[in-house]
């Protein structure tokens, strides 16, 4: 059971380039979420997904896209990078069907994006 | 909104001695309270939570946090520290209709021999 896999793992940027990030669970989670992560600021959502095709904005939402074509992927973009996304994204999922999605969440072990 | 205030960015006990770590939220409803561990470059993995019930709840790793609605805090606790629980350690909160967690700044534990 491979629980929530993200990949790249690691990536570098230029400022302006573009990329997807993409996060894959195999729990059947109806919920999925991308977060930031900088030192001092904890995480801080991006956006989040409650199901299949829909999205929604979190708390800094600005400069990234994302699409939830598939119940098991949640993909994050970066149109135009930019230095102030260098950071650690993870992403997470939770809640299974009609259960609580507060059963907790399940995180992946993150990318580590940096951007030049 | 909900929000969680940790107290301390770094708490350094030592091993064997209790390991505190504050945590207060603020919401305007019942809120589910969670903490969450980070061991370095690795991703989050709970330790216990509160939803409904009683309020001092146990997690793993010995770990355990008391609901405390009067003073709006939910510190987590853990009566001996071993060498490996040094990490970082993330406070949650949720309302009951919304989908997202909203998480403190992170406390970072450090444990000396």
């Amino acid at each position: 059971n491979a629980g929530v896999t993200q990949t790249p793992k690691f990536r570098v940027l230029k400022t302006g380039q573009s990329m997807t990030l993409l996060c894959a669970q195999d729990m059947n989670h109806e919920y999925m979420y991308w977060y930031r992560q900088d030192p001092g600021m904890g995480l801080r959502l991006i956006h989040y997904s409650v199901g299949e095709g829909t999205t929604a904005k979190g708390e800094v939402p600005d400069g990234y896209n994302v699409s939830r074509l598939k119940k098991q992927n949640f993909l994050l973009g970066l149109e135009s990078a930019a230095p102030s996304q260098t950071s650690v994204y993870f992403c997470a999922s939770g809640g299974q069907g009609s259960a609580d999605p507060f059963d907790g969440y399940t995180f992946g072990s993150g990318t580590r994006l940096t951007v030049v | 909104a909900q929000s969680v205030t940790q107290l301390g960015s770094h708490v350094s006990v030592s091993e064997g001695a209790l390991v505190l770590l504050r945590c207060n939220y603020s919401s305007s409803v019942p809120p589910y309270l969670f903490w969450y561990v980070q061991y370095p470059n690795q991703g989050l993995q709970l330790l216990l939570k509160y939803t409904t019930g009683a309020t001092l709840v146990k997690g793993i790793n010995g770990f355990e946090a008391e609901f405390k609605k009067s003073e709006t805090s939910f510190h987590l606790t853990k009566p001996s520290a071993h060498m490996s629980d040094a990490a970082e350690y993330f406070c949650a909160v949720s309302d009951r209709s919304g989908y997202a967690l909203n998480f403190g700044k992170g406390t970072s534990l450090l444990v000396t021999p």
